[in-house]
């Protein structure tokens, strides 16, 4: 089975600063790992995702994530926030045990302080 | 090109009634999934479909039901609302494979009451 943790339900920076919202997950199998942002009243967009190709992974938005199997871990991270990037971003995670279960994250909201 | 495509975007019911959610994809994906989204939850996966002909229970199966009409079409009913369905759903396809990102609809939002 494999699911995914979500760190901190809330994180709050200022515009500018940099940002880091943490996921860990767990997984039986190689997983892909990826990272949606949901602006308020709008529906899911794909930031970026891992598939074992580079650990680094860059996405859109100035957004990147590291893949560090050590630490089950999969941090969201962006040097300089600006004030559009005040979301909510889920952490995913898919492995194949069995099936292709698509797994979310509780969420983290991001606030983007001016 | 549309993508997935959900309706209806709002519905409300009254305890007990059914209504069945509708979901479509064109882009030949084979898997596809309903959600529920509630504050502080995230994203709850109901039922999938890994593909065509077959359908699988998630983590929150109880009281709703799945149809895999055809490669293109997934539907959720509700044979019997409750509030505690009140929820918003989004139904997503993804081609089959680990590493697929999916693609999601824009959500139904439903309120029983």
């Amino acid at each position: 089975a494999q699911s995914v943790t979500q760190l901190d339900s809330h994180v709050s920076v200022s515009e500018g600063t940099p940002v880091l919202l943490r996921c860990n997950y767990s997984s039986s199998y190689s997983p892909s790992l990826f990272w949606y942002v949901q602006h308020p009243n709008k529906g899911l967009q794909l930031l970026l995702k891992y598939t074992s190709a580079a650990t680094l992974v860059k996405g859109i938005n100035g957004f990147e994530a590291e893949f560090k199997k050590s630490e089950t871990s999969f941090h969201l991270t962006k040097p300089s926030a600006h004030m559009s990037d005040a979301a909510e971003y889920f952490c995913v995670v898919s492995a194949f045990s069995g099936t292709y279960k698509y797994i979310f994250g509780t969420g983290t909201r991001l606030k983007v302080l001016a | 090109n549309a993508g997935v495509t959900q309706t209806p975007k709002f519905q409300v019911l009254k305890t007990g009634q059914s209504m069945t959610l509708q979901c479509a994809q064109d882009m030949n994906h084979n898997s596809m999934y309903w959600y529920r989204q509630d504050p502080g939850m995230g994203l709850r996966l109901i039922y999938y479909s890994a593909s065509e002909g077959t359908t699988d229970k998630g983590e929150v199966p109880n009281g709703y039901n799945v149809s895999r009409l055809n490669k293109r079409e997934f539907s959720l009913r509700l044979e019997s609302a409750a509030p505690s369905q009140t929820s918003v759903y989004f139904c997503a396809s993804r081609e089959f494979g680990v590493g697929t990102e999916a693609f999601f609809g824009q959500g139904t939002r439903l309120t029983v009451v």
